[in-house]
């Protein structure tokens, strides 16, 4: 069965800092993955999604990559500002299947 | 506003009642799906419909009933309410069964007494 794991559960950085999330899932055989946004007390905000056959996809100061035969995928975020202070979540949607397997989350602060 | 609406918010409720959330969808997707958040924030899927037809039925006790009246809209119905059941109930919709972009509404914050 699909696992994803996220490292670390929880970061802090200085803001204008780049830093990197990282998301690890077992089965190679995924359809796409999907790194979303959570808010505290708010719903998720997909930020990328990146299909299997592609490396890596790009959304202003946000980039991912996929090395699906290694089973890893990272968030860059680059100039790093407060509010990109959130829960980030990543999840695979397994090739077969029709719902998302989702990471434990990485809990980023942003300190001004 | 487009969106993913789910209703209410916050629920607090004595154990062994039944409750019910309602979602809707005004984004003409075809597919919904309800997760579940728990204490630990680990999301997981519970159910979802395409075109009103049960698709997923992940591993959940039966006094979980999904009904899906029309594709815009798919409550969730819980029976005989426990502690364990505490936690936060996502909704979310996607275009199509796979491999496109789901996007979530706020979330049913459920407690139990």
């Amino acid at each position: 069965k699909q696992e994803v794991t996220q490292i670390p559960a929880a970061l802090s950085v200085p803001e204008g800092e780049n830093l990197v999330l990282n998301c690890s899932f077992t089965d190679s055989a995924i359809y796409n993955l999907q790194w979303f946004r959570q808010d505290p007390g708010k719903g998720l905000t997909s930020l990328l999604l990146i299909q299997s056959s592609q490396r890596e996809q790009t959304s202003g100061r946000l980039n991912a990559s996929l090395d699906k035969s290694s089973g890893r995928s990272t968030l860059y975020i680059a100039a790093s500002q407060p509010g990109d202070s959130a829960t980030y979540l990543c999840a695979v949607l397994q090739t077969g299947a029709n719902n998302l397997f989702f990471g434990t989350g990485t809990r980023l602060t942003v300190i001004p | 506003d487009t969106a993913v609406s789910q209703t209410p918010k916050y629920l607090v409720t004595q154990m062994g009642n039944d409750k019910s959330i309602k979602c809707e969808q005004n984004l003409g997707h075809d597919t919904m799906y309800w997760y579940k958040q728990d204490s630990k924030k680990f999301l997981k899927i519970m159910f979802s419909y395409n075109n009103k037809e049960l698709i997923i039925n992940e591993t959940v006790p039966n006094r979980f009933s999904p009904k899906s009246p029309d594709k815009a809209h798919l409550n969730l119905h819980i029976n005989s309410l426990e502690l364990g059941d505490s936690a936060v109930y996502f909704c979310a919709s996607s275009p199509g069964q796979r491999g496109q972009t789901q996007y979530f509404g706020p979330g049913t914050r459920l407690l139990v007494l």
